[in-house]
């Protein structure tokens, strides 16, 4: 079944402002994940989040946790058009034989 | 350079033909995936095989059929293909970063895809 899911389905935004995408899940989870998806391409990882963790950041990329609320949110600063893509989020149990359950997506577009 | 690699990037056939789609990854990965994303861009696992052992198999029908036959290669064999088997589908693979000293990651790499469409 399906684990995540995400809001906004779609976000549309200016160069250099901020995306914030939310996940929510429903089971316990060792880790969450983001991966981003360009068009008709296939999934890059982004980063990871454990549930231990907070917060974690990457460059532009911030993402919170909150696992009493089973939820996520990957926040994009000063976005640029490159980051226009689909961002998936994906839960883990931690082991690597193990599947991820993913999200819905949030499909972003970044104006120039 | 390319780790996951799937052949062919689109595949375009008749309703009840047999086909395969093919996947290599060169990470070094002991465990490897297939995942199926419909027209919604929702994606769900299809299957896992860790050291050419099947893993994880989703309730998928049995007309797909992996076969691992190195743990660098886990190839998709579809038979009888129907309309809704038209998708995109990936293949993915992660490694067990360790134990002792490191973190256990799940992170999964994942190629660039398979679109089916099936007529």
């Amino acid at each position: 079944s399906q684990q995540g899911e995400e809001d906004p389905q779609a976000l549309s935004i200016q160069e250099g402002e901020n995306a914030t995408m939310n996940c929510s899940y429903k089971t316990s989870i060792n880790n969450l994940q983001w991966y981003r998806q360009n068009s008709g391409r296939g999934l890059v990882h982004l980063i990871l989040i454990r549930s231990n963790e907070r917060e974690k950041h990457s460059g532009r990329l911030r993402v919170t946790l909150d696992t009493s609320k089973k939820s996520s949110s990957l926040l994009i600063t000063a976005s640029r058009a490159a980051d226009t893509a689909s961002y998936f989020c994906a839960t883990g149990r931690g082991y690597n034989t193990d599947k991820l359950i993913f999200g819905t997506g949030t499909r972003l577009q970044v104006f120039p | 350079d390319t780790a996951v690699s799937q052949t062919p990037k689109y595949l375009v056939t008749q309703m009840g033909n047999d086909k395969s789609i093919k996947c290599e990854q060169n990470l070094g990965h002991d465990t490897m995936y297939w995942y199926k994303q419909d027209s919604k861009k929702f994606l769900k696992i299809m299957f896992s095989y860790n050291n050419k052992e099947l893993i994880i198999n989703e309730t998928v029908p049995n007309r797909f059929s992996p076969k691992s036959p190195d743990k660098a290669h886990l190839n998709l064999h579809i038979n009888s293909l129907e309309l809704g088997d038209s998708a995109v589908y990936f293949c993915a693979s992660s490694q067990e970063l360790g134990i002792s000293g490191g973190e256990i990651s799940d992170t999964q790499y994942f190629g660039p895809g398979t679109r089916l469409t099936v007529l």
